[in-house]
């Protein structure tokens, strides 16, 4: 138990579903980030959100929208995904301030997206 | 730019056998530094740290040494186990924001 709780687990979807990954930290923290993990390739950052604020936009496809309604939860909204979007979805989350390259990132444990 | 090598994996090992997986990188600053360990079918939970030179961060049997001056951080370990096949991620973090710059990772597979 990581302090970072991710829903669902798996997730399979039609390239025209609307669906929703729930992230949750328990740790007290005031940043999260949205990580996309594909096989044999380095973990991508997606989104990062600092004091509910979204600091952060990899250029990402819009049709992966982002919400953080406060600095405990964070939401990936999926809507008419591709095929390549399969892949494990990671949430984590961090304090900033003080000396920020020293702080640990937390992660929870993943949404296995696979879209059909 | 900022940048991490990480050894090409999978790297495999016989129970009880000596490890070592390189890790470089290359930064204008001086990063935190760290380890994080994937085992199957799990998030990516941190295994050791180090945020200054010449520390060494351990945990769980392994160990690694902030060098600074050959920039790299290699992590080691005197005598696998089974369950330590994982995937492994070095990853510096920059002073000049809390973003990891994360490698590819390596597999490491352990024999019995």
């Amino acid at each position: 138990e990581t302090g970072v709780t991710q829903t669902p687990r798996h997730l399979v979807m039609g390239m025209t579903n609307k669906k929703s990954l729930k992230c949750e930290q328990h740790l007290g923290h005031n940043a999260m980030y949205w990580y996309k993990q594909s096989a044999k390739k380095p973990l991508e950052l997606m989104f990062v959100y600092n004091f509910k604020e979204q600091t952060e936009n990899n250029s990402v496809p819009s049709r992966f929208s982002p919400e953080c309604p406060n600095s405990s939860h964070l939401f990936l909204h999926l809507h008419t995904l591709q095929p390549e979007d399969s892949a494990l979805y990671l949430c984590a989350s961090t304090q900033v301030g003080g000396r920020p390259s020293g702080n640990t990132i937390y992660f929870g444990e993943g949404s296995w997206l696979t879209v059909v | 730019g900022d940048s991490v090598t990480q050894m090409e994996g999978p790297v495999t090992l016989s129970e009880e056998a000596c490890l070592t997986i390189n890790c470089t990188y290359t930064a204008t600053g001086y990063p935190s530094l760290f380890w994080y360990v994937q085992y199957p079918g799990e998030g990516l939970q941190l295994l050791l740290k180090a945020t200054k030179a010449d520390d060494k961060g351990s945990n769980k049997g392994f160990e690694a040494t902030y060098r600074k001056e050959t920039t790299s951080f290699h992590l080691e370990k005197g005598s696998v186990q089974v369950s330590d096949s994982a995937v492994y991620f070095c990853a510096p973090n920059l002073d000049s924001n809390y973003q990891l710059i994360w490698g590819a990772g390596t597999k490491l597979i352990i024999k019995p």
